[in-house]
């Protein structure tokens, strides 16, 4: 398995501001992903970070919106731009470990409410 | 799009009664995995079935992947009020993308 420890758990945050999601992994993995849970929803993935390159953005997700880094291969960051009441929601970094090879794991989620 | 859609949406049941969600796909699964995530919490990993009509239990779950690889169930015998939260089914459709289901929400009643 692998430890994920996303910061901030929780945020208010204010219409039109923007707030940074950091995720750090315990270990050394390739596939890092965000997915996003709004209120009483399932999850939905907006990208997978890729290390040394840009990240690939889901359909309806795009960069602009959710500026995404990946310096190494234990870190990445996830920024929600120009926030809107309708960005409220539960971000969550994820990671593939497991011994075979596709399980996913979530780190405990960032709960943001704009306001 | 693909899409793993699971029924009930909800469900409440009494202590002691068992419970079931289903979940179904309109296309074929390399595999499906069954997470659970619980009131303010983050979703958990909790089995995955690979093998068309793979059965697993774990403890009073009991997990099924259909024949087609198209569905999969999860079965809870006996629930308890530590069985609360919410049951999500995801599924790869032969790439590296997890689709999640739509989720059961269960809830127990004493």
């Amino acid at each position: 398995s692998a430890v994920i420890s996303q910061k901030p758990s929780r945020d208010i945050c204010q219409r039109g501001t923007s707030l940074t999601i950091q995720c750090q992994v315990d270990s050394q993995v390739t596939m890092m992903f965000w997915y996003r849970q709004q209120p009483g929803q399932s999850l939905t993935l907006i990208a997978t970070a890729n290390q040394g390159s840009e990240a690939t953005y889901e359909s309806g997700f795009v960069i602009d919106k959710f500026p995404i880094s990946r310096p190494n291969l234990t870190f990445s960051t996830l920024t929600v731009s120009n926030m809107s009441p309708e960005d409220s929601s539960i971000y969550l970094c994820s990671v593939v470990a497991g011994s075979s090879g596709n399980t996913i794991y979530f780190g405990e989620g960032s709960w943001l409410t704009v306001v | 799009g693909q899409q793993v859609m699971q029924i009930p949406q909800y469900q409440h049941v009494q202590e002691g009664e068992d419970f079931t969600t289903y979940c179904n796909s309109s296309t074929t699964l390399s595999n499906i995995q069954w997470y659970k995530q619980r009131p303010g919490g983050h979703p958990v990993f909790l089995i995955q079935l690979v093998k068309s009509g793979e059965v697993k239990k774990q403890k009073r779950l009991t997990f099924q992947f259909g024949e087609a690889k198209k569905n999969s169930s999860l079965h809870i015998t006996a629930t308890q009020t530590t069985d609360v939260g919410t049951y999500f089914c995801a599924g790869y459709f032969g790439n590296e993308k997890l689709t999640f289901g739509t989720g059961t929400r269960l809830t127990i009643i004493p």
